[in-house]
């Protein structure tokens, strides 16, 4: 049975305070891992797909880093924003069309 | 258009009635797939089409039955649930395998 791992189930940070979850998954047949961001009432919503050992990706104040041999990725967001506030769903795919998700990192960035 | 659109909302059954769940778009995706989702739990996969071929199912019971009419809808007919199927249940598609998922916003189902 694969099972995605995601730590912890929940954070409470004050706006301005850097942050970081961390994502854990098999690390054989290992062929993506992707990060999504799930606002309340909305749909989740891709932030990155990361393939090779050692990717490192950014989008604005939001990183994340990929070691597949160990079999773990972290999602680093810098300078919280209110509008941070979301779930981060982590999901690892071993190719083809299955794609296995964490049960999330819930985030509330307080003003 | 970038959007997957699932309806309805919002869905309240009985454990005797007959409900459908929708799913459509309009992204020239060729994969589609069903997810069940309950609080604080990991979306779960439940079926996957491609092609409008169904490609995966997740041994899910009987009583949810997959139907992609072309490529663009994907529907969930409905029947006799169990209070325990009460879930959010997520529509996603991709262009082809392997890629990220672009997700609906989902229908939250009560079934009582």
């Amino acid at each position: 049975i694969l099972n995605v791992e995601q730590s912890p189930q929940s954070l409470h940070v004050q706006e301005g305070d850097s942050t970081n979850f961390t994502c854990s998954f098999p690390s054989s047949n290992f062929y993506a891992l992707h990060w999504y961001r799930w606002e309340t009432a909305k749909s989740p919503e891709a932030l990155f797909v990361m393939t090779l050992n050692g990717d490192e990706k950014k989008k604005g104040r939001i990183s994340a880093t990929l070691n597949t041999k160990e079999g773990y990725s972290y999602l680093y967001i810098k300078g919280s924003q209110p509008e941070d506030s979301a779930t981060y769903l982590c999901a690892f795919n071993t190719g083809g069309f299955k794609t296995i998700f964490g049960a999330g990192t819930r985030l509330f960035v307080k003003a | 258009d970038t959007e997957v659109t699932q309806t309805p909302k919002h869905l309240v059954m009985g454990m005797t009635n007959k409900k459908s769940l929708k799913c459509e778009q309009h992204m020239g995706h060729r994969a589609m797939y069903w997810y069940k989702q309950k609080a604080k739990k990991p979306p779960e996969l439940m079926f996957v089409y491609s092609y409008e071929k169904l490609s995966i199912n997740e041994s899910v019971p009987s009583r949810f039955s997959p139907e992609c009419p072309n490529s663009s809808l994907l529907n969930l007919h409905l029947h006799a649930l169990q209070p325990e199927d009460s879930a959010l249940y997520l529509c996603a598609s991709t262009p082809a395998t392997n890629e990220k998922l672009f997700f609906g916003s989902g229908t939250q189902l009560s079934v009582l």
